[in-house]
């Protein structure tokens, strides 16, 4: 089944560490995407890939980092420099026409 | 800036009433407008696409889409229990491969 995989679904880290969250799908899409969602709000864009080995910043890069090395794979850094680490973050892809977004299941990460 | 507005709500609607969801947006550059469905926890489903002016239905679903009025609705006729949700209205913008989301509407269906 194509689709979108994202691991692990939840995740605890101690302040002050780097984690790595994974997206990986076999769609065959070009471009992908991570939103952050805290509770009761809507997704905010972290950062999005069109093409590999390029990347451009959403509305909220700070303290995050990606790299885009394989169409199939599009991981993110939460940095100790992101304050509020704690939230959901989705990762996305589509096509390049008038396709939607294909969401992950998402990863739960909790900062303490 | 691009910006997308929905009614927070809570709306909530009898079991079996129509729900009506509504979203605006900003930019007259909007290419394709999308319905996704968020349950609680969950990441988001798409239940509808709609590109052009006028009614698109899916089963119990209908998009309504009015570019001139730069207005995107969505009914559900014969609302269930299990409707409940938040509902996001999402806009595409054909350069850039760019989707701005609304804030979302929190349907409850009382059965």
């Amino acid at each position: 089944d194509g689709g979108i995989t994202q691991s692990p679904k939840y995740l605890f880290r101690k302040e002050g560490q780097n984690v790595t969250l994974s997206c990986e799908q076999n769609l065959n899409h070009d471009a992908m995407y991570w939103y952050r969602q805290d509770p009761g709000q809507g997704l905010r864009l972290i950062y999005y890939s069109q093409i590999v080995n390029d990347f451009q910043k959403g509305d909220i890069a700070e303290g995050y980092s990606v790299s885009r090395e394989k169409k199939e794979s599009f991981p993110l850094t939460v940095t100790s420099a992101q304050k509020n680490p704690t939230a959901f973050y989705l990762c996305a892809s589509t096509d390049r026409d008038e396709s939607p977004l294909h969401f992950g299941n998402g990863t739960r990460l909790t900062v303490t | 800036q691009k910006e997308v507005e929905q009614n927070s709500g809570p709306l909530s609607v009898p079991e079996g009433a129509i729900a009506s969801l509504n979203c605006t947006y900003s930019d007259r550059g909007s290419q394709s407008f999308f319905w996704y469905r968020q349950y609680s926890g969950k990441s988001p489903e798409l239940i509808m696409s709609i590109y052009s002016n006028g009614d698109k239905e899916d089963g119990r679903f209908t998009a309504q889409l009015n570019k001139a009025s730069q207005y995107v609705s969505l009914l559900i006729r014969d609302s269930q229990p299990s409707d409940s949700a938040t509902y996001l209205c999402a806009v595409k913008y054909g350069y850039g491969q760019n989707f701005v989301f609304g804030p979302g509407t929190r349907l409850s269906v009382l059965p």
